[in-house]
C-alpha cells in the first residue's frame, strides 16, 4: 500500500529565514509527486510537481523541492520565507496512470515577524 | 470566475437530514473527485469519477453517494447525515494527462 508521511505537523519560523518541510512516501510502484498549499479559507493550489527528469523542481513563490528516490523523499524548501507564506502545505503522491492520489496529513507553516 | 465552484460554501444541518453538495467546473476536465479534510488527517478521497459513466469509491465512501450529471457537474450526497461527517469538503478536477488537481474553495459542513 502507498502512504505519505509529513514529518512535521507544525513549523514555526521567522521571516526571511530558510525553511524545509519534510515529506517521505512509500510505494511499490512509480509515483508522481506534488506539493500543494492551502491558504486560510481557500482550497488547495499546486506549488510544484515532479513527474520525471531533473530531481530538483522549482515552483511558484520561490519554493523548490528535491526528489530523492533512494530515500523516497520529496522535501520542500524555501531560502527566505515571508509572512504571506503562512499556510498549510500538503505533500501528495499520484500513482503512475493517475488512478489514485494520496495526501499527507499536512504541515502548518507559521512565519513570524 | 473560478474554474471549480462549490455550493453551498457553508452548511449547518441536523442529524438524519439528507444533504447535497454540488460542484461545477469550467476547466473541461474529465476527472472529478470529492475529498473530505479533517484536522491532522489531510485529505481523504470519498469518490472519484473519470468520466460521466464512471464512478468509483474512494477510501471513505460509506455514508456518501455521488452523481455525475454531466462532464462539468459532480454532486456529493449524505443520505442521512451524522455528526462525524462534520468536515471541510473539497471537489477537485484533473486532466488525465497531467495529473495535478484543481480544487474548489470547499464546503464547510456541520452536522449537529
Amino acid at each position: 500500500a502507498q502512504s505519505v508521511t509529513q514529518l512535521d505537523s507544525q513549523v514555526p519560523v521567522f521571516e526571511e529565514a530558510p525553511v524545509e518541510l519534510r515529506c517521505n512516501y512509500s510505494s511499490s510502484v512509480s509515483v508522481y509527486l506534488f506539493w500543494y498549499v492551502q491558504y486560510p479559507n481557500q482550497g488547495l493550489q499546486l506549488l510544484l510537481k515532479y513527474l520525471s527528469g531533473s530531481t530538483l523542481v522549482k515552483g511558484i513563490n520561490g519554493f523548490e523541492a528535491e526528489f530523492n528516490k533512494s530515500q523516497t523523499s520529496f522535501h520542500l524548501r524555501k531560502p527566505s520565507v515571508h509572512i504571506s507564506d503562512t499556510a498549510e502545505y500538503f505533500c501528495a503522491v499520484t500513482l503512475t496512470g493517475g488512478f489514485k492520489t494520496i495526501f499527507g496529513a499536512g504541515t502548518r507553516l507559521f512565519v513570524k515577524a | 470566475d473560478a474554474d471549480v465552484t462549490q455550493t453551498p460554501r457553508n452548511r449547518i444541518t441536523k442529524t438524519g437530514k439528507r444533504i447535497m453538495l454540488e460542484c461545477s467546473q469550467t476547466k473541461g476536465h474529465d476527472r472529478m473527485y470529492w475529498y473530505r479534510q479533517d484536522p491532522g488527517l489531510g485529505l481523504r478521497l470519498i469518490y472519484y469519477s473519470f468520466d460521466v459513466k464512471d464512478i468509483n469509491k474512494g477510501e471513505i465512501s460509506d455514508g456518501y453517494s455521488v452523481s455525475r450529471q454531466a462532464q462539468a457537474k459532480f454532486s456529493l450526497s449524505l443520505e442521512s447525515a451524522i455528526p462525524n461527517q462534520t468536515a471541510l469538503y473539497f471537489c477537485a478536477t484533473s486532466d488525465g494527462a497531467v495529473y495535478e488537481q484543481y480544487f474548489g474553495p470547499g464546503t464547510r459542513l456541520t452536522v449537529t
